[in-house]
């Protein structure tokens, strides 16, 4: 089955750093990958997709490129804010019909002014 | 729209009683889960539907029953319930045209004493 692999936390920057936070997969064809964002108190929401390989998923200044060679997803903005606190999540979901997705368990990041 | 809702938000139980736990979505969407996020260990899926009348067991499903009576309602049941089972739970949708992206409720937190 898929699993996901990312880097723990939790992570403290201060406003305006640089973000990375890695992740890495294994599944079998050409999965789809996602990052998901949950604030506090709050459930999980969408951040960014991408369905195939060198696709780049962005929004609200993060992007993430989906790279096969190296099964990875890697997220990145280039200057964080504070309101970007929150617990970040990858995920892999198999093509075709149902097929369930698969979380990561989270890295939370903490942006200091 | 609400989109995905759920209740109680919080819910304090003793061990060996039980409750339901209540999804309702307004996005006509045809799939459904339930997932349970504890420290460290990311979501983990319980139950799922495909559709109104279908339900179907997710990794962690022991100790859990769930209906989809209608279609814009998932119910999640824990018949005795046990300290183990002391977890935030999620409910989220998903559209058939294109599930790949998971609309997630606000979470309801549960402590079985």
């Amino acid at each position: 089955g898929n699993s996901v692999t990312q880097m723990e936390g939790p992570v403290t920057l201060s406003e305006e750093a640089f973000l990375t936070i890695n992740c890495t997969y294994t599944a079998t064809g050409y999965p789809s990958l996602f990052w998901y964002v949950q604030y506090p108190g709050e459930g999980l929401q969408l951040l960014l997709k991408a369905t195939k390989a060198d696709d780049k998923g962005s929004n609200k200044g993060f992007e993430a490129t989906y790279r096969k060679e190296t099964t990875s997803f890697h997220l990145e903005k280039g200057s964080v804010q504070v309101s970007d606190s929150a617990v970040y999540f990858c995920a892999t979901r198999r093509p075709g019909g149902y097929q369930k997705v698969t979380f990561g368990t989270g890295t939370k990041l903490q942006v200091i002014p | 729209n609400a989109g995905v809702t759920q209740t109680p938000k919080f819910r304090v139980l003793k061990t060996g009683q039980s409750m339901t736990l209540l999804c309702a979505q307004d996005m006509n969407h045809e799939y459904m889960y339930w997932y349970r996020q504890d420290p460290g260990m990311g979501l983990r899926l319980i139950h799922y539907s495909v559709g109104e009348g279908t339900t179907a067991k997710g990794e962690v499903p022991d100790g859990y029953n769930v209906s989809r009576l209608k279609k814009q309602n998932f119910l999640l049941g824990l018949e005795s319930a046990a300290p183990s089972q002391t977890s935030v739970y999620f409910c989220a949708s998903s559209p058939l045209t294109d599930h790949n992206e998971q609309f997630f409720g606000p979470g309801t937190r549960l402590t079985v004493l």
